[in-house]
């Protein structure tokens, strides 16, 4: 078992959707967790960053971590074309450097699709 | 300001040739990462430095794999008597460490290395 599991997808959804992504982990020493999003061809882009459980906002996206469930999830509403591009979840347990800044631990990336 | 560069883009070898690959963090940034992508998967850490030295080399897969950052800013991924396997993208990201997002890692473009 790897220890991030997450759908590679494809997911597709119609334009204006609410998209619900997630991974689930194994390790329970990770306190930080991360979304990136990552065009082709590009290097990863950090769209959310939440330290412990709870929830976080900002604009169209919300990061929600259940630590007692070792679940997290990404939600973007509205969705847009330009949306589509691959989602990676990554954490860390922030061993060697404080906030988290330890080298992360990343989910396959789940291939999201907006359809117009 | 400047990303996060990474040189070449491309890079084609034969196995059992040695190849360096090599990657300029934004300026500053006391950080620096190398991750390994391979085809629909998630970045798997190599290495972590703070400053010139190692802090977290537990990802590197095997002593055919080298990274040094002499003088805390350009690093240099050393890998040694390719094999095929070595075939993936290689990133690089880099992060502060102090202030406004200071737990962030910036990613580069990576690097594509084929091993023919």
């Amino acid at each position: 078992q790897k220890e991030v599991e997450q759908d590679p997808g494809p997911l597709s959804v119609p334009e204006g959707a609410i998209v619900s992504l997630n991974c689930t982990y194994s390790n329970s020493a990770f306190q930080y967790f991360m979304w990136y999003r990552q065009y082709s061809r590009k290097g990863p882009e950090l769209l959310m960053y939440t330290y412990s459980s709870g929830n976080k906002e900002d604009g169209r996206f919300t990061a929600q971590v259940d630590k007692s469930s070792k679940y997290i999830s990404l939600f973007i509403r509205d969705s847009q074309p330009s949306d589509s591009a691959t989602y990676l979840c990554a954490m860390s347990a922030g061993v060697y450097s404080g906030g988290g800044a330890d080298g992360l631990t990343f989910g396959k990336g789940t291939h999201l699709i907006i359809q117009p | 300001g400047a990303g996060v560069s990474q040189t070449p883009s491309n890079k084609v070898t034969e196995k059992g040739k040695y190849v360096e690959l090599r990657c300029d963090p934004i300026s500053g940034h006391t950080a620096l990462y190398w991750y390994r992508q391979s085809l629909g998967q998630g970045p798997e850490f190599l290495i972590y430095f703070q400053g010139t030295g190692a802090a977290d080399d537990s990802g590197l897969p095997n002593d055919r794999f080298f990274a040094v950052r002499p003088e805390g800013s350009v690093s240099t991924l050393k890998i040694q008597r390719t094999e095929r396997g070595d075939s993936a993208v290689y990133l690089c990201a880099s992060s502060p460490l102090q202030g406004l997002n200071s737990n962030e890692q910036f990613f580069g473009p990576g690097t594509r290395l084929t091993v023919l």
